[in-house]
Order: structure tokens, then sequence, then C-alpha cells
């Protein structure tokens, strides 16, 4: 079984359009991330939520929501679709135990979002 | 400044011989560091963590962290042209928080 899921693979779209990307992880995981690669590799976290709460925002318009209807899942709702919002999208878990000293991320397959 | 920095690459290295993959960062409250390999098209892939100062041996992988240099980096002995991808070094400082460099492309040349 894949320990961290995304669907779907690929997704080609046009501007001002809706779309949605969820993510699924069976790692028994507290905390689960969306990132954003552009095209020259730069991994920026977008959002990052702990047991369904969400604790980090990195200063992402607020056309692009997340959802996480409980600790497994986390999905991605991006509204009025831009070019500029053409990436790889990474979503990853991990323990994210407080006070732990190392936590180690795994990450999905990636959904590669074209926007035309 | 960024926060995490590597050198873009290319970087080539004959097969056999071994490549050295340098990180900086920029904060020093830094206590957590990774280096993932992704290859074109899939997603990162962890290959060792690292927090104290020194060396860390996992088979053809070495991480070495100083931290009063604030400074990380990763060999491969023996490089295979397998091991060609883009390696991510990434550092945690906060909770839950991990920030990536822009990754450093590898050539293994046969």
């Amino acid at each position: 079984d894949t320990a961290v899921s995304q669907t779907p693979k690929y997704l080609v779209t046009q501007m001002g359009n809706d779309k949605s990307i969820k993510c699924e992880q069976n790692l028994g995981h507290d905390t689960m991330y969306w990132y954003k690669q552009d095209s020259k590799k730069f991994l920026k976290i977008m959002f990052s939520y702990n047991n369904k709460e969400l604790i980090i925002n990195e200063t992402v318009p607020n056309r692009f929501s997340p959802k996480s209807p409980d600790k497994a899942h986390l999905n991605l709702h991006i509204n009025s679709l831009e070019l500029g919002d053409s990436a790889v999208y990474f979503c990853a878990s991990s323990h994210g135990l407080a006070g732990a000293r190392v936590d180690t991320q795994y990450f999905g397959p990636g959904t590669r979002l074209t926007v035309l | 400044q960024k926060e995490v920095e590597q050198n873009s690459g290319p970087l080539s290295v004959p097969e056999g011989a071994i490549a050295s993959l340098n990180c900086t960062y920029s904060d020093r409250v830094s206590q957590s560091f990774f280096w993932y390999r992704q290859y074109s098209g899939k997603s990162p892939e962890l290959i060792m963590s690292i927090y104290s100062n020194g060396d860390k041996e996992d088979g053809r992988f070495t991480a070495q962290l100083n931290k009063a240099s604030q400074y990380v980096s990763l060999l491969i002995r023996d490089s295979q042209p397998s091991d060609s991808a883009t390696y991510l070094c990434a550092v945690n400082r906060d909770f839950n928080k991990f920030y990536f460099g822009s990754g450093t492309k590898l050539n293994v040349k046969p």
C-alpha cells in the first residue's frame, strides 16, 4: 500500500477554474503538509496541519484553501486558477510530535498542475 | 537571504568517484538536517538525516554537519549512474516547519 497518496497525478485546466487535489496517508502520522515545487525545483511549504488543525500558512493567496476532514487526509482546493499556479504540488506527512528531536517527512507522488 | 542555499549545479562526476554536495542554512536555531534525492518527475525520498555535529555514515552516503559554520554536506562514495538526480537539502527549525534548498543536480557519467 502506498504510504502517502495523491489524486489526481496530472491536472490540466483553464485559467479561472476551480480545482481540488486530494491527499491521504496511512502511516498514522499527526502532521500533513502541502508543498509547491516550481520549474526551478524549489520546494516551498504552503500549509501544515497537525491533527486537523492548521499550524502553518506560508503567505499563500486566499485562493488556496486546505481542508483536513481527519488527520489522515489533507485536501487542497484552488479557486480562480492563474497561470502562475502551474507547478507540481506535493503532499507530505510526518509524525509531528512536539519536542521530537528529529521528525521525518514522507512525500506523496505529486500532482502536476498545468493552467492554460 | 534564503533559509537554505545550495549550488544548483549541475555537478558532474565520473562513475566511481566521490560526489560532494554542499548546503548552508541561515538560522542558527535549526535543529535537524536532511538530504533528499529526487529523480526527474518523482517525489523527494529521504536519504539521510543528521542532527549532531560530525559525520554520519550510511552505506555509500556520509552526511556531515558543522553547526558553527551552518553547513551541511553529503558525500556519495563510488558514485553510480543511478545516483544521477537532484539532491535537496532541508532543515527543520520550528515545530513541523521544514525549509528546502533549491537542490543540486548531480550527473554521474559512466
